[in-house]
């Protein structure tokens, strides 16, 4: 059964490092999203990405943060320069009509 | 306040209970999900619904529009039913976004 697969599964990176979080979408779908939840809290939205540009945002999708889909199978993830505060699973997933989603395993991502 | 409230927020059950977890949300919605999150932190969709109630094994998810309320049910619960559970809500519009609950925690006992 097709699956949504993320790279790296656990990132330790230092304040103010740049970071590329990696997802593989399945093959057809042509809706994208990223997901982050800090510890012990509630999954939140971050960006979803239709027909090569962003749908929507959140404010926590501020200027450090950018999404690209490089090459037609992937879709990337970017944080410019990370904080104590960006440390959190981060959820990629997608969907073939917009509406169910697909979500890979996450990647847990620290900022020491 | 939350957008879409979920209890319990931890529910312990013994082998073989009859379990329901609850949702009720405040905004106009286009679709109504449950999704199930493993210990290991992955998420899976259980039920995407607008309208009624859908069945899956020995799960079943209702949704009253009217009370903007949703339940997901478990049948003869079995410790392999202990995750998170969560309930999303989506609005429509292209690439419509999930805005999640806090989850439900259940730990089944032998």
């Amino acid at each position: 059964e097709p699956e949504v697969t993320q790279t790296p599964s656990h990132q330790v990176t230092q304040m103010g490092q740049e970071v590329i979080l990696r997802c593989v979408p399945i093959s057809n779908h042509l809706y994208f999203y990223w997901y982050r939840q800090i510890l012990g809290q509630k999954v939140e939205f971050l960006v979803s990405f239709y027909n090569n540009e962003i749908s929507e945002k959140s404010e926590i999708f501020d200027d450090q943060f950018s999404v690209e889909r490089p090459d037609g199978s992937n879709f990337t993830l970017k944080i410019r320069s990370t904080k104590l505060e960006d440390s959190a699973m981060y959820f990629c997933a997608s969907s073939a009509t917009g509406n169910e989603q697909y979500f890979g395993p996450g990647t847990r991502l620290t900022v020491t | 306040k939350n957008e879409v409230e979920q209890s319990p927020q931890n529910l312990t059950a013994q082998e073989g209970e009859f379990i329901t977890i609850n949702c009720s949300y405040s905004v106009g919605i286009s679709a109504l999900h449950w999704l199930q999150q493993h210990p290991g932190g992955g998420i899976v969709s259980l039920f995407m619904l607008s309208s009624g109630k859908k069945k899956h094994g020995r799960l079943i998810a209702t949704i009253n529009i009217q009370e903007k309320h949703s339940s997901l049910h478990i049948t003869a619960s079995h410790p392999r039913d202990s995750a998170v559970y969560i309930c999303a809500v989506s609005r429509g519009g292209t690439a419509s976004k999930l805005t999640f609950g806090t989850g439900t925690r259940l730990q089944v006992t032998l």
